[in-house]
C-alpha cells in the first residue's frame, strides 16, 4: 500500500499548455506539501496546506494553484507551462503534533518542450 | 531559517561505518535537527531527528554537539542501498513543517 502517491510519474507537454499533477496520501495527516526539484537537484517548497487550508506559500508564480478537495488530497495545476517548470514535482505529508517528519511521494517529472 | 553547511560528497566502503558531518552554528532553541536522504530517481526519505540528546533509530545514529552547532549522523555498517544525498535540515516548530533542503552530501558506497 503506497502511503503517498502521485500521478502521473511523467508527464511531457508543450510550452503554453495547462496541466495538472495529483497527490493522494492514505495516512491519514492533516498538512500535505508541493516541492519542486530543479535540474541542479535543488529541492524546493512550494506550497502547503492544513487539513484544506493553504499555510504556506513561497514565492511561486501564480500560474501555479494547489487545490486540496480534502485533506487526503493535494492537487497542483499549472497554467500556461513554461520552459522552466520542467522539474521533478514532489508531494509530501505529515501528521500533526509531530517535530516535521514528511512522508514524500516517488515525485512527477514534467518536462516541458 | 537557519542555515546548514555539509560537505559536497563523502565516500565508504560496504560494511565500513560512515560518519556525515552537518554544522548549524545559527541554529536556534526550538530547531529540531532533521535528517532525510534522498536514493536516485526516489522521493526524500526521513532517516532521523533530534533536539538535543543523541539518537538511535533502525535506521542511523544522529550525534549532537553539546553546543548543537554541529551533528554527526552515522550509518554503522554502509551497504550499497545506503548510496544517497544525504540533507541535513534544521525546522522548528512554528514552521508549519517547512523543510528547506540544501545541497546536501552525495555518498557513494563501494563494494
Amino acid at each position: 500500500d503506497t502511503a503517498v502517491s502521485q500521478t502521473p510519474k511523467y508527464l511531457v507537454t508543450q510550452m503554453g499548455n495547462d496541466k495538472s499533477i495529483k497527490c493522494e496520501q492514505n495516512l491519514g495527516h492533516d498538512t500535505m506539501y508541493w516541492y519542486k526539484q530543479d535540474s541542479k537537484k535543488f529541492l524546493k517548497i512550494m506550497f502547503s496546506y492544513n487539513n484544506k487550508e493553504l499555510i504556506i506559500n513561497e514565492t511561486v508564480p501564480n500560474r501555479f494553484s494547489p487545490k486540496s478537495p480534502d485533506k487526503a488530497h493535494l492537487n497542483l495545476h499549472i497554467n500556461s507551462l513554461e520552459l522552466g517548470d520542467s522539474a521533478v514535482y514532489f508531494c509530501a505529508s505529515r501528521p500533526s503534533g509531530t517535530t516535521d517528519t514528511q512522508y514524500f511521494g516517488p515525485g512527477t517529472r514534467l518536462t516541458v518542450l | 531559517d537557519a542555515k546548514t553547511t555539509q560537505p559536497n560528497s563523502m565516500e565508504s566502503n560496504e560494511e565500513e561505518p560512515v560518519h556525515l558531518p552537518c554544522n548549524h552554528s545559527t541554529i536556534s532553541g526550538t530547531d529540531y535537527i532533521h535528517w532525510y536522504r534522498q536514493l536516485p530517481s526516489q522521493g526524500p526519505e526521513y532517516v532521523i531527528h533530534g533536539l538535543t540528546s543523541n539518537v538511535n533509530n533502525r535506521m542511523a545514529s544522529l550525534a549532537i554537539a553539546e553546543d548543537r552547532k554541529s551533528s554527526t549522523l552515522i550509518l554503522h555498517r554502509a551497504t550499497l542501498r545506503d548510496a544517497a544525498v544525504y540533507y541535513c535540515i534544521l525546522a522548528g516548530g512554528t514552521s508549519y513543517g517547512k523543510l528547506t533542503f540544501g545541497q546536501g552530501t552525495i555518498l557513494t558506497v563501494h563494494p
